[in-house]
């Protein structure tokens, strides 16, 4: 049974360019959960989704950052005109529910903004 | 801000040892916690969980302890391990769907 999959594991993009990760909840899964961690820091919530719909969005910047979830196909975390600020560790989990449980992580993707 | 925050940045134990991490959460409404452990490079991996209605849980070598008068989370690990050194993040769904609010982390250091 695979996890959560996660990809790119490392993206290497420069000021302005996009950067877009992917995550492949685990089978059966339909809540997706993407966080951002910096560095010696704890883990950020960004926003929550099951298909096709966002469910709370709280913790997304109000520019450049998207997510969506589509019918078929895996979740995107989109960032346009990265800056280097942007550089962090980006986390996706998944749930069967939706409910007070545990998440299911992935092994993340180091994005670099050079 | 985040409502659970961590006493300790830093534990080191000697290998054998019981390790105790603690966890201050702030949202009264929060009935259910997670520990995870994330080891360099990797996700966080579930370690255990414990509901308001409980007060302490236990699993292979972990015990977690709640205290919702002081609003105080622990993980105590037994005869702790260097395979157990990591970060140790506690967790809590404040009941907005499956949605956790994560702590700082506490690094926990295992000497052989």
């Amino acid at each position: 049974n695979a996890g959560v999959m996660q990809n790119p594991r490392h993206l290497v993009r420069r000021r302005g360019q996009e950067a877009r990760l992917r995550c492949s909840p685990m089978k059966g899964h339909s809540h997706v959960y993407w966080y951002r961690q910096l560095p010696e820091e704890g883990l950020k919530f960004m926003v929550y989704l099951q298909k096709e719909n966002i469910i709370d969005e709280s913790g997304m910047p109000k520019e450049r950052f998207s997510a969506e979830f589509p019918k078929e196909g895996p979740s995107i975390l989109r960032i346009q005109q990265v800056v280097r600020g942007d550089s962090a560790a980006y986390f996706c989990a998944s749930s069967p529910r939706g409910t007070d449980e545990k998440l299911f992580f992935g092994s993340g993707t180091q994005l670099s903004v050079l | 801000g985040e409502s659970v925050g961590l006493h300790l940045p830093t534990l080191s134990v000697q290998e054998g040892d019981n390790s105790i991490i603690n966890c201050a959460y702030s949202n009264s409404a929060s009935d259910y916690f997670i520990w995870y452990k994330q080891e360099s490079g990797k996700g966080p991996q579930f370690i255990i969980d414990i509901r308001s209605n409980m007060d302490k849980r236990q699993g292979q070598r972990v015990t977690v302890l709640l205290n919702k008068t002081v609003k105080h989370l622990s993980l105590q690990i037994a005869a702790t391990q260097p395979g157990d050194s990591a970060v140790y993040f506690c967790a809590e769904n404040i009941g907005q769907g499956g949605k956790l609010i994560f702590g700082q982390g506490t690094e926990l250091s295992v000497k052989p």
